[in-house]
């Protein structure tokens, strides 16, 4: 699997935005752009995926760089309840297994 | 409501009591898997399933069986459970193989091995 990284943690104020980076710079041409995000006693989050073209929803924006080797998520008004830790994965849609390789992540810290 | 259950959400056993932890999805989805978490190792797949009566060994398989014998249900079996199976344990869910998008995690089942 194709490697990530992400600073270890990061801190935000209350209703300012956020900018989470990762770095995969091997990433291959079939490889899709997750983001997922663990809150604490809870199960992975979906948050949002990418190939190419930057993505909104409801939740955030992915922007992912020309050359594909580096993203970042953008939450564009952190709250408290984004305190979290949030995981970039490659995932190669290939496969027949839809394996998620998790690594250790960005904690979030949200400051009131 | 789209969801993935998992059953019990917390037990505590001996070593070498046989245990099932169940897990159902109600979203019709092909592909199911089950993941466990320790600390300092991250999530790890043990068994994944792309249908009925297909199934196939993740990274950790060792110590576990599982089944599919309806398309919403993959229980996780422990025939014989050990210390080290200890851990955090999540099932999860998407459509079929080749599907880009998301993977659909129940709220985790903590299972303690004495």
């Amino acid at each position: 699997d194709a490697k990530t990284t992400q600073p270890n943690s990061m801190e935000s104020n209350e209703e300012e935005p956020v900018h989470l980076p990762c770095n995969h710079s091997t990433i291959s041409g079939t490889d899709y752009i997750h983001w997922y995000r663990q809150l604490p006693s809870q199960g992975p989050e979906y948050v949002i995926h990418g190939l190419t073209s930057n993505v909104n929803n409801r939740m955030a924006s992915l922007a992912i760089a020309e050359d594909r080797k580096s993203s970042t998520l953008i939450l564009h008004r952190a709250t408290l309840r984004d305190a979290a830790v949030y995981y970039c994965i490659l995932r190669d849609v290939r496969g027949s297994n839809y394996k998620l390789t998790f690594g250790k992540g960005t904690l979030l810290t949200v400051n009131p | 409501e789209a969801q993935v259950t998992q059953n019990p959400r917390y037990l505590i056993t001996v070593t070498g009591k046989k245990l099932t932890v169940t897990c159902s999805q109600n979203m019709n989805h092909e592909y199911m898997s089950w993941y466990r978490q320790d600390p300092g190792l991250g999530l790890r797949q043990i068994y994944y399933s792309m249908n009925v009566e297909v199934t196939d060994k993740g990274d950790v398989p060792e110590g576990y069986k599982v089944s599919r014998k309806e398309k919403r249900n993959f229980p996780l079996i422990l025939e014989s459970p050990s210390p080290n199976q200890t851990s955090l344990y999540f099932c999860a869910s998407s459509k079929g193989t080749g599907y880009p998008g998301e993977l659909f995690f129940g709220e985790g089942s903590r299972l303690t091995v004495l």
